[in-house]
């Protein structure tokens, strides 16, 4: 079974711009997680899909959105690109969308923006 | 609010010693705990999770972990240290939120031959 899929692997963006990530989950999974790692926060949670909608959010801009489409397949967005979003964004996927359930993680975007 | 900590940034051990990794938690409700592992440019790969099913966990690649109550506590040991456990570790904690993970800030190891 494939995992999980990001692309893509890496980007370079200027302040001001624009960018869309996408991450294909393994198949059969409805959850879509997102996550943003960089050198001093470390790992925060963006937002996670599931069923097209989103259910949870975390603590970002509102710079930072995200979808889910029919098939399970998310994409996320950054407008405005600032230095800081400068990092990288890891897509995790889950069969379920419930406490405990084990995420599966792709091997992430790494967004540099100049 | 649930959250994590993971006492050491660094830790290096020698190729054959025991690994020792520490993570305390907090938590409000009964938690969902998690160790994920991490190679250079690359995504998170799960190690091993808690559930309540049993105090003692066993993961992959020979880790395992033992979740703690009165310590609040859920630390990652291997008994013998391969260069290929060279990565950086995190542990994570969830069950105030469907779907939410909230990560420690993680430890990388490093294995000296």
């Amino acid at each position: 079974k494939a995992g999980v899929t990001q692309t893509p692997r890496y980007l370079i963006k200027t302040r001001g711009q624009q960018v869309t990530l996408s991450c294909s989950p393994i198949s059969g999974h409805r959850s879509v997680s997102w996550y943003q790692q960089t050198p001093g926060q470390g790992l925060q949670f963006l937002f996670e899909y599931f069923s097209e909608t989103q259910r949870n959010k975390g603590n970002f801009p509102g710079r930072f959105s995200g979808r889910q489409f029919s098939n399970s397949r998310s994409e996320m967005n950054v407008s405005t690109l600032e230095l800081g979003d400068s990092a990288l964004y890891l897509c995790a996927s889950s069969p379920l969308f419930s406490k405990g359930t084990e995420a599966f993680f792709g091997q992430g975007t790494r967004l540099t923006v100049v | 609010a649930q959250s994590v900590t993971q006492l050491g940034s660094h830790v290096s051990v020698s190729e054959g010693a025991l690994v020792l990794l520490r993570c305390n938690y907090s938590s409000s409700v009964p938690p969902y705990l998690f160790w994920y592992v991490q190679y250079p440019n690359q995504g998170l790969q799960l190690l091993l999770k808690y559930t309540s099913a049993a105090t003692l966990v066993k993961g992959i690649n020979g880790f395992e972990a033992e979740f703690k109550k009165s310590e609040t506590s859920f630390h990652l040991t291997k008994p013998s240290a391969h260069m290929s456990d060279a990565a950086e570790y995190f542990c994570a904690v969830s069950g105030e939120v469907e779907g939410k993970l909230i990560f420690g800030q993680g430890t990388e190891l490093s294995v000296k031959p």
